[in-house]
């Protein structure tokens, strides 16, 4: 019940195109659902997040849709570029007295030019 | 750079052997968080601490253990280190321990044990 589940493992996309990464999860006190990025080599970076309480959240390029009652949300990036090919992760918390992820399992994304 | 340090950057060493892993917050940040990422577990948080005293355990093994010290550094020790211990250790920090508040991941410090 703590897992999130991510796909596709990996994604590839001409430049321009707009990559979906799905994730789900089963444990309903989840109220945190952020999106990090990882380049090779380096820490995993906070990209975008939302709670429950919004079905979309833009930043960008960037934008979560989050539907509660399928307990789905899902990454979309417009206009892709080939400086966004990196790994994907997305994770859930619970508001509280600690902040621990549960991460899913990662999508790698390539861009091709 | 999201101004968390890690040291080492790169770790190689043998089966049966301890090793400590250490870690800087952010300035300022209260909370540490460490986490494992290796290819067949993915990304998994294993502790976290919050101004010195431990506030949540994921999938940690009893072989390691972690403290977070007064001027909130954090060290992660590895002990009776095994083949599937090998994984890239990432430490987090945040402000305080809520979602309210960004986690801000090191550059991880890559375990190798042969």
């Amino acid at each position: 019940q703590q897992q999130v589940k991510q796909s596709p493992q990996s994604l590839i996309v001409q430049k321009g195109g707009i990559p979906i990464i799905n994730c789900a999860y089963e444990n309903t006190a989840f109220d945190y659902f952020p999106w990090y990025q990882q380049f090779p080599g380096k820490g995993p970076a906070l990209l975008i997040a939302i709670r429950p309480d919004v079905s979309e959240k833009k930043e960008g390029r960037f934008t979560i849709s989050f539907n509660k009652s399928a307990k789905q949300f899902s990454l979309h990036i417009m206009d892709s570029q080939p400086g966004d090919s990196a790994t994907y992760f997305c994770a859930a918390s619970t508001s509280g007295a600690t902040n621990k992820l549960i991460f899913g399992t990662g999508t790698l994304l390539a861009v091709q030019p | 750079d999201s101004g968390v340090t890690q040291t080492p950057k790169h770790l190689i060493t043998a089966t049966g052997q301890r090793v400590t892993l250490r870690c800087s917050p952010r300035s300022g940040d209260l909370s540490v968080y460490w986490y494992q990422q290796s290819l067949d577990q993915g990304l998994q948080f294993l502790i976290q601490y919050y101004n010195g005293e431990e506030r949540a355990k994921g999938n940690i093994l009893e072989r390691f253990s972690a403290q977070q010290f007064p001027d909130l550094h954090s060290e992660l020790n590895l002990s009776s280190l095994e083949l599937g211990d090998s994984a890239l250790y990432f430490c987090a920090s945040s402000l305080l321990p809520d979602t309210s508040y960004e986690q801000y991941f090191g550059p991880g410090t890559r375990l190798t044990v042969t």
